[in-house]
């Protein structure tokens, strides 16, 4: 079994880039987060997707940050246009969910992303 | 807004010194409060999953425990191996989508 995958892990881009990040669940999970997580703070909510909808979206996630999750399966974070203040880890985390039941979070290792 | 605040930030402790970690929370119904160990560079590895107060969780040198305001990871005889990062986040009952987690502590198990 492998656990939750991101791709790529480091991820250098000039500002005013469009960057693209993967995710792979755990695959029996049918619940998956992105967070953001910059030095010294905890993860911080960024969206939520049950299956192939989403469902909660943070107000930190502007017009320029866009999240999908296809088919169900993996899911992708966009971010167009990138800022300077957009430099954080990018962590994504999927989690089993049935009949109301919510089950922990699995993390993947991150994507850190540096905007110069 | 459901907030999370972990004391103290940072922990420095010799090998074989137990202490606990603190974890207050602020939450309209709590559904679950969660512990995780960060490296760096790192994703969050999950630890333990409390649902109730009284409840308590305990892994090796890790117990986790829950009162209606705050949890206690109390770490007994630490090795430098225990140096990391932990974090805390609740999820709540009205607003389950979303998880908060606090800053973390920062433990230092020194040899």
């Amino acid at each position: 079994d492998t656990g939750v995958s991101q791709d790529p892990r480091h991820k250098i881009t000039k500002r005013g880039q469009n960057v693209t990040f993967r995710c792979d669940p755990i695959s029996e999970h049918n619940r998956l987060y992105w967070y953001r997580q910059t030095l010294g703070q905890g993860p911080e909510f960024l969206t939520y997707f049950q299956n192939e909808a989403q469902l909660e979206k943070s107000r930190l996630l502007s017009d320029r940050f866009s999240a999908e999750r296809p088919k169900g399966s993996f899911s992708t974070l966009e971010i167009q246009r990138t800022e300077q203040g957009d430099s954080a880890m990018y962590l994504c985390a999927s989690s089993l969910g049935r009949g109301g039941l919510y089950y922990e979070q699995y993390f993947g290792p991150g994507t850190r992303l540096t905007v110069t | 807004e459901d907030q999370v605040t972990q004391s103290p930030e940072a922990l420095r402790l010799q090998e074989g010194e137990s202490s606990s970690l603190n974890c207050s929370y602020t939450v309209s119904g709590l559904r679950g409060l969660f512990w995780y160990r960060q490296d760096p560079g790192k994703g969050p590895e999950f630890l333990f999953t409390l649902y109730s107060a009284g409840e308590e969780k305990e892994k090796e040198r890790l117990k986790a425990t829950l009162t209606k305001k705050e949890s206690f990871l109390h770490i007994t005889a630490p090795k430098p191996e225990d140096s990391a990062t932990y974090l805390c986040a609740v999820q709540g009952l009205y607003n389950f989508n979303k998880f908060y987690f606090g800053s973390g502590t920062k433990l230092n198990v020194k040899p």
